[in-house]
């Protein structure tokens, strides 16, 4: 089965941008993996931020985009509040037949 | 507005069984798709099981494969996970969340193996 890695952690400063990153074992990242991206803070449950690679929710900020970028899926934060400080998670779906989240990433804004 | 709300988490015995409730509401529960997702304490997410709008496809992951059965009752508007052959790396809070997308989640059940 794939493993989906992503980076333990990063750093922001408010007002700036950052990159997040989705990489898979089996190859490239592609349109196929119908990459979503996943935002939860301590205690809560995850809450969705993008869909299908690049595709936000009502709820999702403007600031944060998904993308495919070098053979990965990428999460772009432009403009960081401190709000946004969390730990984000990418899924990868594979055939539709099985879901594989990455290991996710510490985001942190100072 | 989208709700879920899990139910039916316990602590119980390595070996044991318990069956985890995802109840529904906002949405018309029959056309959509659901799954299971599971957090360790201190842990990332894991994809667990995915279950069809009309139950004809069910998918597990291989950590539960064998042991979790994923189901669901359309005119209770709630999904099921039935968790058998319990062990202590199965501890964790259990969510359910809509459809392919996963863009709406429950706030989780926790479930706990230990004797």
């Amino acid at each position: 089965q794939a493993v989906v890695t992503q980076e333990p952690s990063l750093t922001v400063s408010p007002g700036g941008t950052v990159t997040l990153t989705c990489d898979s074992t089996t190859g490239a990242v592609t349109s196929d993996h119908h990459c979503s991206w996943f935002q939860q803070k301590p205690g809560q449950a995850p809450r969705t931020l993008i869909y299908d690679t690049n595709n936000r929710y009502s709820w999702t900020p403007a600031r944060f985009s998904g993308s495919l970028l070098g053979g990965k899926a990428a999460l772009t934060l432009s403009g960081a509040q401190p709000e946004d400080e969390a730990e984000y998670y990418c899924l990868l779906s594979y055939s539709g037949t099985y879901w594989v989240f990455g290991g996710g990433t510490k985001l942190t804004v100072l | 507005e989208v709700q879920l709300v899990e139910s039916g988490g316990d602590l119980v015995q390595p070996g044991g069984s318990l069956r985890l409730s995802c109840t529904a509401s906002g949405f018309t529960f029959n056309t959509y798709s659901m799954n299971w997702v599971r957090q360790a304490p201190g842990r990332g997410l894991e994809w667990i099981s995915y279950i069809s709008s009309g139950s004809t496809t069910k998918y597990y992951g291989d950590s539960v494969k064998g042991r979790f059965t994923v189901s669901r009752d359309n005119a209770k508007n709630s999904l099921y996970l039935q968790l058998d052959g319990l062990r202590a790396e199965d501890t964790a809070i259990y969510y359910c969340a809509r459809r392919t997308w996963f863009d709406s989640w429950g706030q989780g059940t926790l479930v706990t193996v230990s004797s």
